[in-house]
């Protein structure tokens, strides 16, 4: 099966830095890796996505990279604000034409103001 | 639209009991998957719903079954219940056509206690 690893575990940001989170994975038929975002209390939420046909994604100050020869995708966050601390989990399927996500351990992202 | 609901929202059991979750879809969604949050797994897939039948399974013992109805209402059971079982059990919705992948909807999850 899939095996996914997220690094750091926590990571701890000023107020306008950048946050990057970075997910490997083991599986090389996986084609599509999405990031959740999920705030104390609440439901995890989509935030953004991406297929093996690309390599970057953009959307406002977040984007996601894809290294498929590597196998690793990274979140980055630009002009981080405290309302971004949250806790970020990277998904990665199965292979088999099936979708079995498989999740990295989430990262806690703290931005102070 | 509505989003996606599931019931109850908190649970307390003992073990040996067994529970049942609901989830109720986004509309015209037709593909609900279950995963199970705690502290020390994180998220882990439980199996996945599509048309009334189960399309996709996680690595989780037999204790753990689910079925959709025709509305695409989703029901999770969960028998001989384990300390370990305790978890928030998050339910998910999306469009959900045939190997393919569509941005999946949580809801906002039952939180299970076993004592």
């Amino acid at each position: 099966g899939e095996n996914v690893e997220q690094h750091p575990s926590t990571l701890s940001v000023q107020e306008g830095d950048s946050a990057v989170i970075k997910c490997t994975y083991s599986d090389s038929a996986s084609n599509y890796f999405p990031w959740y975002k999920q705030e104390l209390g609440k439901r995890p939420q989509l935030i953004i996505d991406i297929r093996s046909n690309v390599g970057e994604k953009k959307d406002q100050r977040i984007a996601v990279t894809l290294n498929k020869t590597a196998k690793h995708f990274s979140l980055h966050i630009t002009e981080t604000q405290p309302e971004d601390s949250a806790v970020y989990f990277c998904a990665a399927p199965s292979s088999g034409g099936s979708y079995i996500p498989t999740f990295g351990r989430g990262t806690s992202l703290i931005v102070h103001p | 639209k509505a989003g996606v609901t599931q019931t109850p929202r908190y649970l307390i059991k003992t073990r040996g009991q067994q529970v049942t979750l609901s989830c109720s879809p986004i509309s015209g969604h037709r593909s609900v998957s279950w995963y199970q949050q705690t502290p020390g797994q994180g998220l882990q897939f439980l199996f996945e719903y599509f048309s009334e039948t189960q399309r996709n399974k996680g690595n989780f013992p037999g204790r753990f079954s689910g079925r959709q109805f025709s509305n695409s209402r989703s029901e999770m059971n969960v028998s001989t219940l384990e300390l370990g079982d305790s978890a928030l059990y998050l339910c998910a919705s999306s469009l959900g056509g045939p190997l393919a992948f569509n941005e999946q909807f949580f809801g906002p999850g039952t939180r299970l206690t076993v004592l």
